[in-house]
Formats: structure tokens, C-alpha cells, sequence
């Protein structure tokens, strides 16, 4: 079975500090992680995904596989990054498994 | 190119009843994925099509059902709605080749459903 664990469905910072946002999983093989993001009455949309080991928006996510962990972080929060932040895993083929989301709330 | 669109934008059912929902995918694209996303949860995938074929399926039960149509839009199906149904259904198309969909989805503004 494959399991995605957004540990904190709210994170509160101040504008200009370091965000991340935790992601756990749970699956047996080789997964692709992902990170969706939804702004504000926006459709949900990808934000980046492990293997393009892209920085998008200033945030970047690093699979470790020993933890299980693929937390996505930036070192300065802006307000336009509040947002309610998803963690997706696809094991195989056609199921893409979501977490609970978290939603990053920035304080200007 | 025209992004994923979704109809109707909202809609009212009583228990019992039946509902379609539809799914017009994004140019391109031949694989259309649905999700069910109640309120305060994640989306949660219900099924896939690829080339007009169910490509996989979550834990859904069978009064959940789509078809796939050549133009790669797609329908949804429930019937016997029950209270539980009521969510935000999300079509999300995005190209597949020979049914492996590691690409990304491209998501449509969802159809909320409120089962009385």
C-alpha cells in the first residue's frame, strides 16, 4: 500500500523566514514524489516533482529515500507562497496517492 | 490550447439518485484521472483512463464507474449516491504512453457535489 503523511495541516511563518513542510511516505518500491500547490480559488497545479531536481518559486524538495521523506523547503517565505501545499506519491502507473495537505499561512 | 474544463460547477443530488459529471481534457492529452476530494482532505484518486480503458482504479466501489471518449474526454459515474459522496470530483488529464502516466496533470477546476 502506498501512504502519503502531511504531518501539520497548518504552518504559520513571518514573511522572510525559512519554510518546510514535511511529507512522509510510505510505499515498498521506487515512488516518484511530487509537490502540488493551490493558491487562493486556483486550480490545484504541480509545483515540482523529485526527479527534476528543479528549484521552482525558490522552493526545492530533496528525496531521501532512507527516511522516507521528501519535505519541500525555501529559505525565505514571501507572501504570495500562502497556499495550501500537497505531497503526492505515484508508485506505479496509473495511482497518484495525495496527502492531507498542509496550509502555509504567511505573516507579513 | 485550452486547459481542463469541468461540468457542472456544482450540483445538488438527493440519496439515491444517479449524477454524471464531465471531464473535457486538456489538448493533447489522452489520459483523464479522477479524484474525490472531501472537505479538509487530500484528493483521492478514483480511477484512470487511457485510450478510452479504465487504467487503474483506487478504493472505490463499482457504483463508481467513467467512460473515455476518442476525443479523450471523460464522464463520471455514481450511482446510488450516498451522503459520503458529496466532495469536490477533480478531472485531471495529462499524456500517457502505453498507459504510464509519470507526466504531469493538469488539473480542472472540480464539480462540488452535495448529496442530501
Amino acid at each position: 500500500a502506498q501512504r502519503v503523511t502531511q504531518p501539520e495541516k497548518l504552518l504559520s511563518v513571518f514573511k522572510g523566514a525559512p519554510v518546510e513542510l514535511k511529507c512522509n511516505y510510505s510505499y515498498s518500491g521506487s515512488p516518484e514524489l511530487f509537490w502540488y500547490v493551490q493558491y487562493s480559488r486556483q486550480r490545484l497545479q504541480l509545483l515540482l516533482r523529485h526527479i527534476s531536481r528543479e528549484s521552482i518559486k525558490g522552493f526545492t524538495a530533496d528525496l531521501n529515500k532512507g527516511e522516507t521523506s521528501f519535505h519541500l523547503k525555501k529559505p525565505f517565505a514571501q507572501e504570495e507562497d500562502s497556499a495550501m501545499y500537497y505531497c503526492a506519491l505515484s508508485g506505479g502507473y496509473q495511482k497518484v496517492t495525495f496527502g492531507i495537505g498542509t496550509k502555509l499561512q504567511v505573516i507579513p | 490550447e485550452t486547459g481542463v474544463t469541468q461540468s457542472p460547477t456544482h450540483l445538488i443530488k438527493t440519496r439515491g439518485q444517479q449524477v454524471t459529471l464531465r471531464c473535457s481534457s486538456q489538448s493533447g492529452h489522452n489520459t483523464v484521472s479522477w479524484y474525490q476530494q472531501a472537505l479538509g482532505q487530500g484528493p483521492q484518486f478514483i480511477f484512470q483512463y487511457y485510450r478510452e480503458e479504465e487504467n487503474g482504479r483506487g478504493n472505490f466501489p463499482p457504483r463508481f464507474s467513467g467512460l473515455q471518449f476518442p476525443n479523450y474526454s471523460s464522464e463520471l459515474n455514481v450511482n446510488a449516491l450516498e451522503l459520503d459522496d458529496s466532495a469536490l470530483y477533480l478531472c485531471a488529464s495529462s499524456t500517457s504512453r502505453q498507459g504510464r502516466s509519470y507526466n504531469e496533470q493538469f488539473f480542472g477546476p472540480g464539480t462540488r457535489l452535495t448529496v442530501l
